[in-house]
């Protein structure tokens, strides 16, 4: 048990576009997710924590209106990056929660690169 | 602000040995910690959380928590080569977990 799908798992844009990305608790009913981005050899950032329904909270220095992220259901997430530029490209992962003991999923990481 | 630390290494490792793994965290308050291991370009994978101060085994893997000193270890008995990768200690707290900066260990065969 305890799945978390996340999708595409490579995508390559054009510097300026926006670029969504999904992830999704396949059998179970995530209470909050979360947004992290890696870069090379650099361990995993917090960029944003998401509960069903309402407003994400953004970390220090994470630009809201540049990631987007709406969790508009207890089993969906997205992420928008818009505008993307070169300096975006990096390895984004998803992770969700039930809550509680129930421990931190992750989701399979979404390697994004800008040109 | 909160810190995890962790030596980048790397770590070498005979295969068939020990390796072990350390971690200190700066927040004195935290109660959970959580050792994740990620092969090169993927995801993070849970091996142990750990929660009270001394020894938590399971199979090849020991997580040791010492509160008091602030400091978490993760030992591998019986070394593979498939357990080489970068290994990630985590703290939860307020929410959250917050990531050390990861050890890559290599198994030598």
């Amino acid at each position: 048990g305890a799945v978390v799908s996340q999708h595409p798992s490579r995508v390559i844009c054009k510097s300026g576009t926006s670029v969504k990305i999904e992830c999704r608790s396949l059998d179970f009913q995530a209470t909050t997710m979360f947004w992290y981005r890696q870069f090379p050899k650099q361990s995993l950032m917090l960029m944003a924590t998401s509960n069903e329904g309402s407003k994400a909270t953004y970390e220090q220095g994470v630009e809201k209106d540049k990631f987007l992220i709406n969790h508009a259901s207890l089993t969906l997430s997205t992420l928008t990056v818009t505008s993307a530029h070169p300096e975006d490209s990096s390895f984004y992962i998803c992770s969700a929660t039930r809550g509680g003991d129930y421990g931190y999923t992750f989701g399979s990481g979404t390697r994004l690169t800008v040109v | 602000q909160k810190e995890v630390e962790q030596n980048s290494g790397p770590l070498s490792v005979p295969e068939g040995a020990i390796a072990s793994l350390n971690c200190t965290y700066s927040d004195r308050g935290s109660q959970s910690f959580f050792w994740y291991r990620q092969y090169s370009g993927k995801s993070p994978e849970l091996i142990m959380s750990i929660y009270s101060n001394g020894d938590k085994e399971d199979g090849r893997f020991t997580a040791q928590l010492n509160k008091a000193s602030q400091y978490v270890s993760l030992l591998i008995r019986d070394s593979q080569p498939s357990d080489s990768a970068t290994y990630l200690c985590a703290d939860f707290g307020n929410e959250k977990l917050t990531f050390g900066t990861g050890t890559r260990l290599t198994i030598i065969p």
